[in-house]
């Protein structure tokens, strides 16, 4: 059973330019949360979201951020016009819907973004 | 929303217990335990979740005070792989705090 796949592992802009970030879940799972994490810093939550509905998204910057979580295929968090102070590691979670306000979540290995 | 308070960084020897302490006073009644940890340049990974009875899991054990205001995670042998920084959270209905909020955490260095 794989585990969150998340991709590109590593990805490097050109500020100005945009960044496309992929994340599937789990098998089965319907509950994403994407996760920014500056160099030394912890996880700073951004958005919650389940097939076709963002559910929370308190976390995100007002502008240049977009993410959505299709009824088919991966979620997708959209970063337009990137500036160097969105290089950071970006971590989705997944978790079933049952549980899903309490139980664990499963964390892929995060995109690396690096802005130029 | 429930926060939780932990120590910066501790070390430890290997092959020896671990215990790294939670503090959550605002704690609500609905509110999980959870703790994870975060190896270096990887996600994070759950290791194990109570709400008040202590639970022992492959990874650790999780105690839990009489009152709920703090937990301890026990690493019964500490080993050079579990060097990470772990995180300790709340989750629950209430409140908004269903969305898991991670603070800075304990980083825990094992020596070997």
């Amino acid at each position: 059973n794989a585990g969150v796949m998340q991709n590109p592992r590593h990805l490097v802009r050109r500020r100005g330019q945009e960044a496309r970030l992929r994340c599937s879940p789990m098998k089965g799972h319907s509950h994403v949360y994407w996760y920014r994490q500056l160099p030394e810093e912890g996880l700073k939550f951004m958005v919650y979201l389940q097939k076709e509905n963002i559910i929370d998204e308190s976390g995100m910057p007002k502008e240049r951020f977009s993410a959505e979580f299709p009824k088919e295929g991966p979620s997708i968090l959209r970063i337009q016009q990137v500036v160097r102070g969105d290089s950071a590691a970006y971590f989705c979670a997944s978790s079933p819907a049952q549980g899903s306000l309490t139980g664990e979540l499963f964390f892929g290995e995060g995109s690396r973004l690096t802005v130029l | 929303d429930a926060k939780t308070t932990q120590p910066n960084s501790m070390e430890s020897n290997e092959e020896e217990p671990v215990h790294l302490p939670c503090n959550h006073s605002t704690i609500s009644g609905t509110d999980y335990i959870h703790w994870y940890r975060q190896l270096p340049s990887q996600g994070p990974e759950y290791v194990i979740h109570g709400l008040t009875s202590n639970v022992n899991n492959r990874m650790a054990s999780l105690a839990i005070a009489e009152d709920r205001k703090s937990s301890t995670l026990i690493l019964h042998r500490a080993t050079l792989r579990d060097a990470a920084v772990y995180y300790c959270i709340l989750r629950g209905p209430s409140g908004g705090s269903y969305i898991p909020t991670f603070g800075r955490g304990t980083s825990l260095i094992v020596h070997p």
